[in-house]
């Protein structure tokens, strides 16, 4: 139990255009997810934390306009990075969570190559 | 959240137990350690959590010092496919939020 399915895999894009990143929990109901980066050799950071039905809260120095959070459902969260540059090049991951002390479950992330 | 201080690497020999080391000296009493390991270019892996008793699973052994300073992952039996990065975060329920330090880059060989 307790899959995350992050979609794409693998993403190419052109500078200037939008991608959006999809989050599920296929077998539970997150209350909570989270949207993390990772460029290379480096750990995981944190982007925001997003909870149903409301806004995303970010982490500081993360453009909110830049990446748009929405988490419309308990099952489903989704990041879109908007305007992409080069820089945006990057491992994105979401984590979601069912609340209480369980652990948190990853998606398996997305390489974003922004051209 | 607290944080915590893991060794940058560590080898191992496959087939033997690696125990791997995270010190959270600044861990409040309702705070939970987790390990997690990501293997490269995937998502982290959930291993184990504990909040104040040792706990065991099909995966790996988490030893919690008495005064919740420290913990230990124990990989009881080591195989190349464990080689990974170990991540050891402390959590408060409130907190809510998963925060990755540097981790611990396990190499099991052969």
């Amino acid at each position: 139990g307790a899959v995350v399915s992050q979609h794409p895999s693998w993403v190419i894009c052109k500078s200037g255009t939008s991608v959006k990143i999809e989050c599920r929990s296929l077998d539970f109901q997150a209350t909570t997810m989270f949207w993390y980066r990772q460029f290379p050799k480096q750990s995981l950071m944190l982007m925001a934390t997003s909870n149903e039905g409301s806004k995303a809260t970010y982490e500081q120095g993360v453009e909110k306009d830049k990446f748009l959070i929405n988490h419309a459902s308990l099952t489903l969260s989704t990041l879109t990075v908007t305007s992409a540059h080069p820089e945006d090049s990057s491992f994105y991951i979401c984590s979601a969570h069912r609340g209480g002390p369980y652990g948190y479950t990853f998606g398996s992330g997305t390489r974003l190559t922004v051209v | 959240d607290a944080k915590t201080t893991q060794p940058t690497s560590m080898d191992c020999a496959e087939g033997r137990a690696a125990n791997l080391p995270c010190n959270h000296s600044t861990i409040s009493g309702n705070e939970y350690v987790y390990w997690y390991r990501q293997i490269h270019s995937q998502g982290p892996q959930y291993i184990i959590h504990g909040l104040k008793n040792n706990e065991t699973n099909e995966m790996a052994s988490l030893i919690i010092t008495e005064d919740r300073k420290s913990s230990t992952l124990i990989l009881p039996h080591a195989t190349l496919r464990d080689t990974a990065v170990y991540y050891c975060i402390v959590r408060g329920e409130a907190g809510n939020k998963l925060v990755f330090g540097a981790g611990t880059i396990l190499r099991v060989k052969s």
